[in-house]
């Protein structure tokens, strides 16, 4: 059974620009939830999403934006990119809906530098 | 607000010694769910463990063991006889019943097993 996938796994752009992210689920799995892992911030919480809706949002700014698909991929997108937002993004996927004891499994997530 | 604390930043030991990584959590939530992730050089995070705060049954799963506290709010991993494909960042996290799937992780251990 294949894992999460997460394209493309590395990435550079330059600030001001906008990129979007791609991720495959388990198959089976109708959650999926994005991350930001920074050397700073650690890992954080991006958003959540479950059936083609948003469930669960972190502390980001707008730029900020994801959807789902209905078949469950997910993409997400970040614009106006900021040096800041340099970070390995991380996909996670899950069988259920928005409940704390889902066990979410993670791709090898997509390195965006910004330059 | 929930909060995961892993004071040990980088601990290096010799294969075959036992280490201990020390995980310390805060919730106001009477239900909540406890993980251990695994995250090698190559990125993805691994999925190890889940406790939940109702079920303090300790367990050992061949060499990984963990204790779970509610009393200290803690949850400590342990391997016995590391070994070198041990060596990895190893991130313990909490979701809480009133905050769905959304994972709040510690700032992670980096473990380095030496031959």
């Amino acid at each position: 059974k294949a894992g999460v996938t997460q394209t493309p796994r590395y990435l550079i752009k330059t600030r001001g620009q906008q990129v979007t992210l791609s991720c495959s689920p388990i198959s089976g799995h109708r959650s999926v939830s994005w991350y930001q892992q920074t050397p700073g911030q650690g890992l954080q919480f991006l958003f959540e999403y479950f059936s083609e809706t948003q469930r669960n949002k972190g502390n980001f700014p707008g730029r900020f934006s994801g959807r789902q698909f209905s078949n469950s991929r997910s993409e997400m997108n970040v614009s106006t990119l900021e040096l800041g937002d340099s970070a390995l993004y991380l996909c996670a996927s899950s069988f259920g809906g928005s409940v704390a004891k889902n066990i979410q499994y993670f791709g090898a997530g997509t390195r965006l530098s910004v330059l | 607000a929930q909060k995961v604390t892993q004071a040990q930043t980088e601990i290096s030991v010799v294969e075959k010694e036992d280490v201990t990584l020390d995980c310390v959590y805060e919730t106001r939530d009477t239900t909540y769910y406890l993980f251990w992730y695994k995250q090698p050089p190559s990125g993805e995070l691994v999925f190890l463990i889940r406790r939940n705060s109702f079920d303090e049954q300790n367990e050992i799963s061949g060499r990984y063991s963990w204790n779970f506290q509610k009393s200290t709010s803690s949850f400590n991993f342990t391997i016995t006889a590391s070994q070198v494909v041990d060596s990895a960042v190893y991130f313990c996290a909490l979701s809480e019943e009133t905050s769905g799937s959304r994972l709040t992780f510690g700032e992670g251990t980096q473990l380095t097993v030496n031959p």
